[in-house]
């Protein structure tokens, strides 16, 4: 079982919908980061967070750390949104390193 | 805008070559990462640093990958002599940390896709 779960693995929404992503994870964290990955390649960090949520546009993260589950919102979903998210843990400890999960592809639709 | 600047964006060469790949971290900056990425195997850490010195190479195959940083604005990342199975996208990615831990999230390049044929 990978370390990092996230559901589903494929999402295709329409334009305007309301889109939830999940990651469950196995291990103690001081970090979650949500990323998105565009088709041209690009990763941009999206949230680095280790409790409550954040908000950003039409974009929210939130995590509960006793269920170690994550959650990224996005509402009145665009075509522009259409990526794939990758939910990345940070563990306890001293080390930087991150545990990826595989991620979510999300196609929204005109 | 700040950025991460990764040069080249795409490079194609023979197996038994060597590759450097070069990292601009943006200023201020003071924990640099090396990622690769493959389908097979999806974003790995390959190594990083922090203050310019490196702290975790776990995951770079020492035999043929080395990573350095000669200063404070360039990171290298090197493959020598490269191989078919080292084919992947490899993601510069730097990150401000107060105390031992990156606070503020990270900030990616864009890249170099990497060919070995």
């Amino acid at each position: 079982k990978n370390e990092v779960e996230q559901s589903p693995q494929n999402l295709t929404a329409q334009e305007g919908e309301f889109i939830t992503i999940n990651c469950s994870y196995s291990v103690g964290i001081s970090a979650l980061h949500w990323l998105q990955q565009h088709p041209g390649g690009g990763i941009v960090s999206l949230f680095m967070l280790s409790s409550g949520k954040k908000k950003h546009g039409r974009l929210i993260a939130t995590i509960n750390i006793q269920e170690k589950h994550s959650s990224l919102h996005i509402t009145a979903s665009h075509p522009r949104d259409s990526a794939v998210y990758i939910c990345a843990v940070r563990s306890t400890g001293g080390s930087e390193k991150l545990v990826f999960g595989k991620g979510t592809k999300l196609t929204v639709n005109p | 805008d700040a950025r991460v600047t990764q040069t080249p964006r795409h490079k194609v060469t023979e197996m038994g070559q060597e590759v450097t790949m070069r990292c601009q971290p943006i200023l201020g900056h003071n924990t640099v990462f090396w990622y690769r990425q493959t389908m097979m195997q999806g974003l790995e850490l390959l190594a990083y640093f922090r203050n310019r010195a490196p702290l975790d190479d776990s995951g770079m195959p020492k035999d043929r990958f080395s990573a350095e940083m000669p200063d404070a604005t360039l990171a290298t990342l090197k493959i020598q002599p490269s191989e078919p199975r080292d084919s992947a996208v490899y993601f510069c990615a730097s990150g401000f940390g107060l105390g031992a831990r990156v606070n503020y999230g990270y900030t990616f390049g864009s890249g170099t896709r990497l060919t070995v044929v």
